[in-house]
């Protein structure tokens, strides 16, 4: 148990749903982050949230859509998939200070687009 | 961020000492050296993070070269727990970035 959850584990979705993965963090922290892992690719950032302003969105298409409602949970607003956002997406969390800042990753959901 | 190299994978037998190497060349002076380890169907976790020092915690060491340029990561005896993807990271904190560049780190395999 990190302190970081995510639900649901597992979802499997057609190219013309609308669904939403939610992660909750009970660490206090005050900065959060989504991160997709393909299969035999590295982790890609692709949303920052401080303080609940988006400070970092990495060429994500618009059918990804974060939403960071308080400091302690953060969406992603998943419409109109392709089969290649198959994917593990991983949330995590992080205090910034100046050195450590170590992020808190949830356990992912396994995304399956048919 | 300065980008770093790992091998692609290495192998270690249990309870013997595994040192996982990076190389990264063009660090800056800024830059943090971070290790995070992703176990099998799990998110990745954080192991440790140094400057210049070398540095122990209760997970593994870290040993920082004296020209910065490459570090080692330490597990002092391997167990079949410790068998993950290993990641060594760079982090310019004067920029103040959030992102971790993950790379494809070093997948450890731990032998019975």
């Amino acid at each position: 148990e990190t302190g970081v959850t995510q639900t649901p584990r597992h979802l499997v979705m057609g190219m013309t749903n609308k669904k939403s993965l939610k992660c909750e963090q009970h660490l206090g922290h005050n900065a959060m982050y989504w991160y997709k892992q393909s299969a035999k690719k590295p982790l890609e950032l692709m949303f920052v949230y401080n303080f609940k302003e988006q400070t970092e969105n990495n060429s994500v298409p618009s059918r990804f859509s974060p939403e960071c409602p308080n400091s302690s949970h953060l969406f992603l607003h998943l419409h109109t998939l392709q089969p290649e956002d198959s994917a593990l997406y991983l949330c995590a969390s992080s205090q910034v200070t100046g050195s450590g800042y170590e992020q808190y990753f949830g356990p992912g959901t396994r995304l399956t687009v048919t | 961020d300065a980008k770093t190299t790992q091998p692609n994978s290495m192998e270690s037998n249990e309870e013997e000492p595994v040192h996982l190497p990076c190389n990264h060349s063009t660090i800056s002076g800024t830059d943090y050296i971070h290790w995070y380890r992703q176990l099998p169907s799990q998110g990745p976790e954080y192991v440790i993070h140094g400057l210049t020092s070398n540095v122990n915690n209760r997970m593994a060491s870290l040993a920082i070269a004296e020209d910065r340029k490459s570090s080692t990561l330490i597990l002092h005896r391997a167990t079949l727990r410790d068998a993950a993807v290993y990641y060594c990271i760079l982090r310019d904190v004067q920029t103040g970035a959030n992102n971790l560049f993950f790379g494809t780190g070093t997948r450890l395999t731990v032998i019975p």
